[in-house]
Order: C-alpha cells, then sequence, then structure tokens
C-alpha cells in the first residue's frame, strides 16, 4: 500500500473553473501536510501547507484537511493555462522526521483556454 | 536573493565513475535535504543534514552513497561506482530552522549515467 496516494489523472479542466486535487496517506501519525507544484523539467514549488483539520485559503488555492479520514485535497478557483502541472502532495510525520517528507506520485493538470 | 543553487544541472557518467553533486542552501539556511525523483516515480527522501552533522540518512543505499555538510562550503552527495539504475534528478532542499517544515527545492542535477 502507498503511503501517500493521489489520483493520477490526468486532469484537464477549463479556464476559470475549479480544479480539485486530491491526497490521501496512510500514516496516521502524519501531522504537517503540502502541495507543491512541479512544472515539466523544473524544481517542486511549495505553494501551500496546512497543519490543522479545515481549510485554509491563499488567493485562488484552498487546502483542505480531515485528519480523521486522512484526506487532504487542494483547490484551484478560476484555473488558468499557467497552473497546468504536476501537482505534488506532500505528508510529514513531523517528531524526529522533520524535513522527511513523503510525496505522492503527482497529478498531472491541465487548464486548457 | 538566491535561491538554493545546484550543480552541476547536467551530469552524464559512465558505470563506475563517480558523481558529485553541490548543493547550496538558501541564504540563512541551516538545515539541508536531499532527494531523488526516478522516472515515473516520486520525489523520495535520501538524507537531512545541518552543518557537519548527518541528522537523518534512513532514505539513503546502504552503499555508494554518502552525503555530507562541511562547516564551510556547499552540502555534497557522492555516489561511488554508479549504475544505470542511478540515473535520476536529484533534488536539494534547504529549511531555515529547526521544526521548519517548509522546504525550497534547488532546481536539481538531471543525473545520467551511460
Amino acid at each position: 500500500q502507498k503511503e501517500v496516494e493521489q489520483n493520477s489523472g490526468p486532469l484537464s479542466v477549463p479556464e476559470g473553473a475549479i480544479a480539485s486535487l486530491n491526497c490521501t496517506y496512510s500514516d496516521r501519525g502524519s501531522q504537517s501536510f503540502f502541495w507543491y507544484r512541479q512544472y515539466s523539467g523544473k524544481s517542486p514549488e511549495l505553494i501551500m501547507f496546512i497543519y490543522s483539520n479545515g481549510d485554509k485559503e491563499d488567493g485562488r488555492f484552498t487546502a483542505q484537511l480531515n485528519k480523521a479520514s486522512q484526506y487532504v485535497s487542494l483547490l484551484i478557483r478560476d484555473s488558468q493555462p499557467s497552473d497546468s502541472a504536476t501537482y505534488l502532495c506532500a505528508v510529514s510525520a513531523g517528531g524526529t522526521s522533520y524535513g522527511k517528507l513523503t510525496f505522492g506520485q503527482g497529478t498531472i493538470l491541465t487548464v486548457h483556454p | 536573493n538566491a535561491g538554493v543553487m545546484q550543480n552541476p544541472r547536467h551530469l552524464v557518467r559512465r558505470r563506475g565513475q563517480e558523481a558529485r553533486l553541490r548543493c547550496s542552501p538558501m541564504k540563512g539556511h541551516s538545515h539541508v535535504y536531499w532527494y531523488r525523483q526516478l522516472p515515473e516515480e516520486g520525489l523520495k527522501f535520501m538524507v537531512y543534514l545541518q552543518k557537519e552533522n548527518i541528522i537523518d540518512e534512513s532514505g539513503m543505499p546502504k552503499e555508494r552513497f554518502s552525503a555530507e555538510f562541511p562547516k564551510e562550503g556547499p552540502s555534497i552527495l557522492r555516489i561511488q561506482q554508479v549504475v544505470r539504475g542511478d540515473s535520476a534528478a536529484y533534488f536539494c532542499a534547504s529549511s531555515s530552522r529547526d521544526r521548519d517544515e517548509k522546504l525550497f527545492f534547488g532546481s536539481g542535477t538531471q543525473l545520467s549515467v551511460l
């Protein structure tokens, strides 16, 4: 069983729509949750992080965390073609494992005009 | 405002040679992490270092791989006697302080083993 699972996609949405990216994790002790965006051939870029249950909004991005269901999601409102990238969900157990993130395989998002 | 600097950007080695990958963290960051991204696979944690200390190397292969972060100079990931399976993108990330898990990644080194 994979520790962090994401919809492999690809996910295709029209410009202006809401893109919904999902991630589940297996370690109930996970403390910190991150979303990275990675353009093809580039490095991962941190776009959101969330530590507590509920929603966290930053501009067009909203991260949602439900620890009981071991589920974290990323919503992108008013999607733009420039949002087309691979989105990586990452989870940390914290404790002595700070910075030791477990990444999902990534979801490829395509926003078409 | 330089970010995490990695070099070289591309590295080609023949089987059996050594590969040395360098990473300078962001200014003010003293924690360095190395991750590997194999083709068609996700990013995998390799090692976490602070200056002159290896904090967690649980993701490092037992043989041929080593890492250091000396008091002066960049962090080095060293792969001895490379094999084709070592071909991957190696990313370095840094963070500013203890318990800060917001990692900032460098542009990576693409290692190709012929």
